[in-house]
């Protein structure tokens, strides 16, 4: 079990629904992340806040729109999503501190259909 | 820009010791990382370097060299459950506090 929770543990969906990625943290860190994994392939890094306010957006397509409605709370709302968007989705979190490692949760496994 | 290289894949044998190694080119040198990850699981931290030299921590150590943007992972005494990818993660300089990972490199321990 990791400190990060997220839900669902897995999810389907059609290319028109419209869902939420949900991901807590208890541990107090100003910083959370969402990143998408693929198979076989390193986390990339989607977004970033801090201080409950979105800092980095790494050129993420629009159907994708995360939100930070309190220090403990991420969530990446999808909507139109193409089945390249299937694969691994990790929050994370960290304290902000350069010297400190980031926490993952065990993610979202998402397939779209 | 960032450069992180590290293998795609080790084997290596039970009860044997393993070292995976990690090369960077970035943008100035903040902290590198090391992150397990066993299959549809969370990354989990192992390591951290900022400083050259050894940071032993049980039956893992992680070495950094910042003249030659060189890391490596140790594992001793490999059990079954090694079996995983490991991440090499670096922080580059700029004041971002967000490390850049590298591919993995997957290690598959056999009896």
């Amino acid at each position: 079990d990791t400190e990060v929770t997220q839900t669902p543990k897995h999810l389907v969906m059609g290319m028109t629904n419209k869902k939420s990625l949900k991901c807590e943290q208890h541990m107090g860190h100003r910083a959370m992340y969402w990143y998408k994994q693929k198979a076989k392939k390193p986390p990339e890094l989607m977004f970033v806040y801090s201080y409950e306010k979105l800092s980095i957006n790494e050129s993420v397509p629009s159907r994708f729109s995360p939100e930070c409605p309190n220090s403990s709370l991420l969530n990446l709302h999808l909507h139109a999503l193409q089945p390249e968007d299937s694969a691994l989705y990790l929050c994370a979190s960290s304290t902000g501190d350069s010297n400190q490692p980031q926490h993952f949760g065990d993610g979202t496994r998402l397939s779209i259909l | 820009g960032q450069n992180i290289d590290q293998p795609t894949e080790m084997t290596a044998t039970e009860g044997a010791i393993v070292q995976i190694n990690c090369t960077y080119q970035t943008s100035g040198f903040n902290g590198l990382f090391w992150y397990q990850q066993h299959a549809g699981e969370a990354p989990t931290f192992l390591s951290y370097n900022v400083l050259d030299g050894l940071e032993e921590k049980g039956r893992f150590s992680s070495f950094l060299s910042r003249s030659k943007g060189y890391s490596y992972l140790l594992l001793k005494e490999l059990q079954m459950k090694d079996s995983a990818s490991y991440l090499c993660a670096v922080r580059g300089s700029g004041g971002s506090y967000i490390p850049t990972f590298g591919r993995g490199t997957s290690l598959i321990v056999h009896p």
